[in-house]
């Protein structure tokens, strides 16, 4: 059962760019969700967060977005820069959901080409 | 301040033996999770240590055990390994919060794992 998905396996985008990365997710008691990032042969980064009671939260060029009604969160990277080329990860944890564990997607491929 | 440390970084190891991986967290960090990482399951949760006491326990058989020492630190054992075993096993450290506030985990390198 895959709580946490991430349809798209890779995604390419030109230098400067947005960058738009999507994430579903079915249990509703989730209420913390976190985006990574991963180079290969490093563990994950953790990039930016954001609890369910808000539907938006900035940090720099990173921003995320909650829709809780659709279950769907989104990060968005403007500009798209060639050091953004990883795998990210959406992960989430809820308290009565494993407390803090986190149940990760997929990840998808990101290509920022210059 | 240190990030997460993990030692090992890479291990060979054959069927039938068992290995110990160590990590060590963030100065501060009360928390130390396990996940594994393959390419066919993606990241799997395996365990949470706080105080020196599991806290929380993913869907792994009890070949994988853990424990954590007074300093956070934290060492993970993988008896009578198994081909499906290889993988790249990382630890993660946090301030130890039950829910996701505040809290957020923060990984080391990783351990390769091989087992032939």
């Amino acid at each position: 059962d895959q709580q946490v998905k991430q349809n798209s396996p890779s995604l390419s985008v030109q230098e400067g760019r947005i960058s738009i990365l999507n994430c579903d997710y079915t249990n509703s008691m989730f209420d913390y969700f976190l985006w990574y990032k991963k180079y290969p042969a490093e563990g994950p980064t953790f990039l930016i967060s954001i609890s369910s009671i808000k539907d938006k939260n900035e940090d720099g060029r990173f921003t995320v977005f909650l829709n809780k009604s659709a279950k769907h969160l989104s990060l968005h990277i403007v500009p798209s820069q060639p050091g953004d080329s990883a795998v990210y990860f959406c992960a989430a944890s809820g308290l009565i959901v494993g407390g803090s564990r986190l149940t990760f997607g997929e990840g998808t491929q990101l290509t920022v080409n210059p | 301040k240190a990030g997460v440390t993990q030692t090992p970084r890479y291990l060979i190891k054959t069927r039938g033996q068992q290995v110990t991986l160590s990590c060590s967290p963030i100065s501060g960090h009360r928390s130390v999770s396990w996940y594994q990482q393959t390419p066919g399951q993606g990241l799997q949760f395996l365990f949470e240590y706080f105080s020196e006491t599991q806290r929380n326990k993913g869907n792994f058989p009890g070949r994988f055990s853990g424990r954590q020492f007074s300093n956070s630190r934290s060492e993970m054992n993988v008896s009578t390994l198994e081909l499906g075993d290889s993988a790249l096993y990382l630890c993660a450290s946090s301030l130890g919060g039950t829910s996701g506030g505040g809290n957020e985990q923060f990984f080391g390198p990783g351990t390769r794992l091989t087992v032939l």
